[in-house]
């Protein structure tokens, strides 16, 4: 099993430039989410899907956006890029919201904003 | 607000023992999470707690207090690979996890 797939993992953009972050798993998850770790800080969350077609936003949802179409997919995109958005994304995904399930995470994307 | 406290850094030599703290207020409490995170990788899940007391994993041991708002994380015979960043995390009244930052733990020979 491949788990969760993030791509790319290393990304250079202008301000005002837009890009998408991919994110797949492969293990029937239910919830999805992405998150941005920022050094000092806990992960925030960003935006969040608990199933295909519902999504909702997390701590810090402003300059992104994120669609479910299926159950496997959940992309990330930046909309104009700005230099506070440099940070490590991760994707993570678990069988369902609450209780103790396990967050999987994807190996991470690093964005930088020039 | 919500909040989560850990030490930021904590050295310890190979071999030894190093207990890592972790203090929280949120809004309710759904469990505690302990996530382990190498330098440059994603995290990965060590322990759950949701009812007090200790759980023991190996090495590992997490320990939970609802009343006093408290957890830590026991880390025996202390091995290089253990260096690493570990994570406190907390399920709200929500199912949304709130996150410390993180305790860096370096490990000397």
């Amino acid at each position: 099993n491949a788990g969760v797939t993030q791509t790319p993992k290393f990304q250079v953009l202008k301000t005002g430039q837009s890009m998408t972050l991919q994110c797949a798993q492969d293990m029937n998850h239910e919830y999805m989410s992405w998150y941005r770790q920022d050094p000092g800080m806990g992960l925030r969350l960003i935006h969040y899907s608990v199933g295909a077609g519902i999504t909702d936003q997390g701590e810090v949802p402003n300059g992104y956006n994120v669609s479910r179409s299926t159950t496997e997919d959940f992309p990330l995109r930046l909309l104009s890029a700005a230099p506070s958005q440099t940070s490590v994304y991760f994707c993570a995904s678990s069988l369902r919201i609450a209780g103790a399930n396990v967050l999987t995470f994807g190996a991470g994307s690093r964005l930088t904003v020039l | 607000g919500q909040n989560i406290d850990q030490p930021t850094e904590m050295t310890a030599t190979e071999g030894a023992i190093v207990q890592i703290n972790c203090t929280y207020q949120t809004s309710g409490f759904n469990g505690l999470f302990w996530y382990q995170q190498h330098a440059g990788e994603a995290p990965t899940f060590l322990s759950y707690n949701v009812l007090d007391g200790l759980e023991e994993k190996g090495r590992f041991s997490s320990f939970l207090s609802r009343s006093k708002g408290y957890s830590y994380l026991l880390l025996k015979e202390l091995q290089m690979k253990d260096s690493a960043s570990y994570l406190c995390a907390v399920l709200d009244s929500n199912y949304q996890l709130i996150w410390g930052a993180g305790t860096k733990l370096i490990i000397k020979p």
